[in-house]
């Protein structure tokens, strides 16, 4: 019984592409997280939503954006792929803003 | 400066030895410290909780919180090859998302 599940867990895809990364919670949270790992396992929040409503947006090129169909899924689309934007990026959920998160596996997006 | 800093390591300890992980921050916000654990190509995985200074211990692993120092450690007791690991301190002020620490590469020697 996955508790946040991501898809896909590996993504290799070419500059200029467009693409997205799906995320679904089961434990019942209302707040949804994307967050990015760098090469150095730095962990950056970029994206926050609470009930469906966005919260928290980092400063995160426009390319991104996020999309939350309801309070369980997370969605997260890229357009225009760039070298740059290859990283780790997790889901994460939690119960409100003030608890702790938990995370999905992550998926590995490579622009090559 | 960063909020939360941490050293990168890597930690190679031998089995059995207690490992001590810290992390220091500057935003006197930061009310709720957490420790992940995060296995190579793996999510994070949360391993303590606390929001008050002084200890909470779990099992072999216990988090120690210093706010008027603005520290916070994990101590991890005889330590284990399973737990060689990254492991990340986040901070959280309440009202934003977790701000995370660089992470510690542990290695346990068998």
């Amino acid at each position: 019984d996955t508790a946040v599940s991501q898809t896909p867990k590996y993504l290799v895809t070419q500059m200029g592409n467009d693409k997205s990364i799906k995320c679904e919670q089961n434990l019942g949270h209302d707040t949804m997280y994307w967050y990015k790992q760098d090469s150095k396992k730095f962990l950056k929040i970029m994206f926050s939503y609470n009930n469906k409503e966005l919260i928290i947006n980092e400063t995160v090129p426009n390319r991104f954006s996020p999309k939350s169909p309801d309070k369980a899924h997370l969605n997260l689309h890229i357009n225009s792929l760039e070298l740059g934007d290859s990283a780790v990026y997790f889901c994460a959920s939690s119960h409100d803003r003030e608890t702790e998160a938990f995370f999905g596996q992550g998926t590995r997006l490579t622009v090559v | 400066q960063k909020e939360v800093e941490q050293d990168p390591g890597p930690l190679s300890v031998p089995e059995g030895a207690i490992v001590s992980l810290n992390c220091t921050y500057s935003n006197s916000a930061f009310q709720y410290f957490m420790w992940y654990r995060q296995y190579s190509r793996k999510g994070p995985e949360l391993l303590m909780y606390t929001y008050s200074s002084g200890n909470k211990e779990d099992g072999r692993f216990t988090a120690q919180v210093d706010k008027s120092s603005k520290y916070i450690s994990l101590f991890i007791r005889d330590s284990q090859p399973s737990d060689s690991a990254t492991y990340l301190c986040a901070l959280h002020t309440g009202r934003r998302a977790l701000t995370f620490g660089s992470g510690t590469r542990l290695q346990v020697q068998p």
